[in-house]
């Protein structure tokens, strides 16, 4: 099945710079990447996500690259901000997502800490 | 956006009590709904799928008897946890596909604690 590996664990990095994680997948089938943040005691929100057949999305501060051929995405953050210090999970979906038994697959999570 | 909801928000029972999860999605209809575990600075790992109208499947190492899930209509799901003990706490999520077909949308989440 699908596995998904997410670097790095943890992730400290100063008020107004970039941030980068990256996963790495294993089913060449899996066709959607969502990525969620999590804060402390509360529920996953979904951020950006990515299809298979695009390469990169972008909304404001926050983009996504996909290679496919790599089986690899990443996380960009720019010019972060203290309220971006959260948990981090990258998802991939296997094949059929679209059907009736689609599944994610996280990884483990980076936790992201921002410095004023 | 799709709103799910969640309850209880947090229980704390006694060793060998039954513990009953509610989750509904409140302004959309979710024919599949997916229950996650979390253990503290842990990611979300999936127990089980849950389909309208039909028996939910688990993942491996998930006690379908202990886990009981019923997903009975397009906007409930329930998660039983039998005879709960102090192993299965842990924080409970539930998720539910919206209405673009591959998008999760997570409840609140459960805090169980058994004593």
């Amino acid at each position: 099945g699908e596995n998904v590996e997410q670097h790095p664990s943890t992730l400290s990095v100063q008020e107004g710079d970039s941030a980068v994680i990256k996963c790495t997948y294993s089913d060449s089938a899996s066709n959607y990447f969502p990525w969620y943040k999590q804060e402390l005691g509360k529920r996953p929100q979904l951020i950006i996500d990515i299809r298979s057949n695009v390469g990169e999305k972008k909304d404001q501060r926050i983009a996504v690259t996909l290679n496919k051929t790599a089986k690899h995405f990443s996380l960009h953050i720019t010019e972060t901000q203290p309220e971006d210090s959260a948990v981090y999970f990258c998802a991939a979906s296997p094949q059929n997502y679209g059907g009736s038994q689609g599944n994610l697959i996280f990884g483990k999570g980076t936790k992201l800490s921002v410095k004023p | 956006g799709a709103v799910v909801s969640q309850h209880p928000s947090r229980v704390i029972c006694k060793s060998g009590t039954s513990v009953k999860i509610e989750c509904r999605s409140l302004d959309f209809q979710a024919t599949t709904m997916f229950w996650y575990r979390q253990f503290p600075k842990k990611s979300l790992m999936l127990m089980a799928t849950s389909n309208e109208g039909s028996k939910a499947t688990y993942e491996q190492g998930v006690e379908k008897d202990k886990f009981l899930i019923n997903h009975a209509s397009l906007t409930l799901s329930t998660l039983t946890v039998t005879s709960a003990h102090p192993e299965d706490s842990s924080f409970y999520i539930c998720s539910a596909r919206g209405r673009r077909p591959e998008t999760q949308y997570f409840g609140p989440g459960t805090r169980l604690l058994v004593l």
